[in-house]
C-alpha cells in the first residue's frame, strides 16, 4: 500500500456531464500529478501540483483542471465528458517536484462515459 | 505521446526462468523508473535508476542504463506466478516538474 486514496473506485457518467475525481496523497508529499491510462496504454501525463499550484501540464484540453489544497489532498475535474474520456485516472503523490523521485500511485478511478 | 516504448510486448514464460525486458526512449532524462500493475490497478513502483548510474539491483530485480543507446532492460531472476502483471518503464525529464512519460508496457505472464 502506498498510502495514497483515491475515490471514487468507479464511475459513470454520460456524455456532456462534468466529473469530480478525488485523490489524498501520502503524509509528507507537496506535490500530486493525475494521468490518464486508456485500455491498453501506458498513463498519460495529465497534470502536475505543486504546493497549490499547478507546475506543469501534459496535451489535455483546458477542460481538464484541477486543485490542490493546503492538506495537499487534489481534485480532477473534467467538464463536457466524451466517450474517448472513458480511462483509469491515476494520482501519484511525491515528496518534492524538483526532484523527480520516485510516484507513490493510488489505485485510480475507473471512469466509464456512456 | 509516450517516450518509452517497450520490448517485446508481450512475454509468456515458465516459473523459475528468467524474465528480460527492454525499454527505449527519445530524450534526455533524470532518471529511468519501472513500475507494475496487475489487472488494471494502480501502478507499483519497483526501481528507480538515475541518469548517472549504469546498473543497479533490488531483490530479483536487475536494471541496466544505457544513456548512449537510450535505453534500459528489467531483469526479474527466478520468476514467480505472483510476477505475471504488465510492467512499464517511465523516463523523469529534467524539467521542472518531475512528470513521468510511460510507454505502453510489457505483459508478462510466468506459467506455474
Amino acid at each position: 500500500e502506498t498510502g495514497v486514496t483515491q475515490s471514487p473506485t468507479h464511475l459513470i457518467k454520460t456524455r456532456g456531464q462534468q466529473v469530480t475525481l478525488r485523490c489524498s496523497s501520502q503524509s509528507g508529499h507537496n506535490t500530486v500529478s493525475w494521468y490518464q491510462q486508456a485500455l491498453g496504454q501506458g498513463p498519460q501525463f495529465i497534470f502536475q501540483y505543486y504546493r497549490e499550484e499547478e507546475n506543469g501540464r501534459g496535451n489535455f484540453p483546458p477542460r481538464f483542471s484541477g486543485l490542490q489544497f493546503p492538506n495537499y489532498s487534489s481534485e480532477l475535474n473534467v467538464n463536457a465528458l466524451e466517450l474517448d474520456d472513458s480511462a483509469l485516472y491515476l494520482c501519484a503523490s511525491s515528496l518534492d517536484s524538483g526532484r523527480a523521485d520516485t510516484q507513490y500511485f493510488g489505485p485510480g478511478t475507473r471512469l466509464t462515459v456512456l | 505521446s509516450q517516450q518509452g516504448e517497450e520490448d517485446p510486448q508481450a512475454l509468456s514464460i515458465q516459473e523459475g526462468e528468467n524474465a528480460t525486458m527492454n525499454c527505449s526512449y527519445k530524450t534526455s532524462i533524470n532518471n529511468l523508473q519501472w513500475y507494475r500493475q496487475n489487472s488494471g490497478r494502480g501502478l507499483v513502483h519497483l526501481i528507480l535508476i538515475r541518469s548517472n548510474e549504469r546498473e543497479k539491483h533490488s531483490g530479483r530485480l536487475r536494471v541496466t542504463l544505457d544513456t548512449s543507446k537510450k535505453s534500459s532492460s528489467l531483469l526479474i531472476t527466478a520468476s514467480r506466478a505472483a510476477d505475471t502483471a504488465s510492467y512499464f518503464c517511465a523516463t523523469a525529464g529534467r524539467g521542472a516538474n518531475s512528470k513521468l512519460t510511460f510507454g505502453k508496457g510489457i505483459t508478462l505472464s510466468v506459467r506455474p
